[in-house]
């Protein structure tokens, strides 16, 4: 059975600063999903990873994939208040298995 | 392009009564998903239609839960009788067939059982 496991699941950053997520799995997939949640709100697509060694880049937020490693990961650089959210990894086999998500809090 | 549209939005109900919910998806899309989000927690797959047939239901509580997705189009998930714990946001989302298509949520259904 696919598991997905976040870390941290909390996190409080001041702004300016970088920090990574880190989503691990335990089954072979090259397919992996990053979303974001707001509070009551649903999810929002950031990144579409599709291969070994995919990178993808909107604004402060860079996603990768290491299919060998079983790892992706999520940097978030010199972060602002408005990336305050709940983010999601969802790792793709013949169904999409979601982590359980990293509460991220940026601090004025 | 139109999202995935769901409803009702919020549903409050006694615990042994019965619910349902319903789900359009965006047009053309083949896939149609289920999921429970409990608060705090991630999203749990419930079902997964591709057209009008089930791909999996491994972890639909079939003894309380049905979905069904008449013609490849609508769907309704219902619960019948439902429980305490059953109180979370039933979010519905659909993708295309084909690699590399993400799936797109609509604004989920929040549930509350007392």
């Amino acid at each position: 059975e696919l598991k997905v496991e976040q870390n941290p699941l909390f996190l409080s950053m001041q702004e300016g600063k970088n920090y990574t997520i880190y989503c691990n799995y335990s089954t072979t997939s090259d397919r992996l999903y990053w979303y974001r949640q707001d509070p009551g709100k649903s999810l929002e697509s950031l990144f579409v990873l599709l291969s070994n060694g995919a990178v993808k880049q909107e604004g402060r937020l860079m996603a990768s994939l290491d299919t060998k490693a079983r790892l992706s990961t999520l940097h978030i650089t010199a972060a602002v208040h408005d990336l305050s959210a709940t983010y999601f990894c969802a790792v793709v086999l013949d169904k999409i298995i979601f982590g359980k998500g990293t509460r991220l809090h940026i601090l004025p | 392009e139109a999202g995935v549209a769901q409803s009702p939005r919020y549903k409050i109900i006694e615990k042994r009564q019965s619910v349902a919910f319903w789900c359009n998806p965006i047009s053309g899309h083949a896939t149609l998903y289920w999921y429970q989000q409990i608060l705090g927690q991630g999203p749990k797959l419930l079902i997964q239609f591709q057209n009008n047939g089930v791909v999996d239901d491994s972890q639909l509580p079939k003894d309380r839960f049905s979905a069904e997705r008449l013609k490849g189009v609508d769907s309704t998930l219902k619960i019948q009788p439902a429980k305490l714990e059953d109180s979370a946001v039933y979010l519905c989302a659909s993708s295309p067939l084909g690699r590399g298509t993400e799936a797109f949520f609509g604004q989920g259904t929040r549930l509350t059982v007392v």
